[in-house]
């Protein structure tokens, strides 16, 4: 098992520019996270889904978008980068509800918005 | 709401020395689950421990100790004869039930610093 993969590792962008996250699980798990962890702080959650075709909104979705087509497969969309946005991406996901069951988490993207 | 207070916003013990981690929650729930991930200074988040409300046993696992404190709401964690490699920040989750939202969220955790 791969467990959870995120790519890229690292990427740059310029304002305004458009790049989309991905993440892959393996673990055949229902529930997917994405999370950004500004320098020095902790995790927030940007989006959530619960199953293939249904996402919803977490604590910072502005300037996200996501998809959830298949079970293993989460993309996070950046639309037109601002300063802002610059963090670290963190993708998890967990067999039920990430309240009750462990959540295991990609590597993470750091991205730079310049 | 489901949430989690981490008074301590960093610490600093010489190695081999005894360290506590607070975490204090609030829930309304009866039934809950509680859990600490790690974060070691390479950036990935790791998974440390799982703990059912109905389980009010401490939890050892080698020189990490866990105490829950149901009276208290509290789920605090214990390192003892701290080594460097133990520098990290350590997050305690909030509380979660199957009947409440699938999302959780975390607070800013503990940076706990092993000094040599």
């Amino acid at each position: 098992n791969a467990g959870v993969t995120q790519t890229p590792k690292f990427r740059i962008l310029k304002i305004g520019q458009s790049m989309t996250l991905q993440c892959t699980q393996d673990m055949n798990h229902n529930y997917m996270y994405w999370y950004r962890q500004d320098p020095g702080m902790g995790l927030k959650l940007i989006y959530y889904s619960v199953g293939a075709g249904i996402t919803d909104k977490g604590e910072v979705p502005n300037g996200y978008n996501v998809s959830r087509s298949t079970t293993e497969d989460f993309p996070l969309r950046l639309e037109l980068a601002a300063p802002s946005q610059t963090s670290v991406y963190f993708c998890a996901s967990s067999y039920g509800t990430g309240g009750t069951d462990t959540q295991y988490f990609g590597p993470g993207t750091r991205l730079t918005v310049l | 709401a489901q949430k989690v207070t981490q008074a301590q916003t960093e610490i600093s013990v010489v190695e081999k020395e005894d360290v506590t981690l607070d975490c204090v929650y609030e829930t309304r729930d009866t039934t809950y689950y509680l859990f600490w991930y790690k974060q070691p200074p390479s950036g990935e988040l790791v998974f440390l421990i799982r703990r059912n409300s109905f389980d009010e046993q401490n939890e050892i696992s080698g020189r990490y100790s866990w105490n829950f404190q149901k009276s208290t709401s509290s789920f605090n964690f214990t390192i003892t004869a701290s080594q460097v490699v133990d520098s990290a920040v350590y997050f305690c989750a909030p509380p979660g039930c199957y009947s409440s939202a699938s999302k959780i969220i975390f607070g800013s955790g503990t940076r706990l610093s092993i000094r040599p």
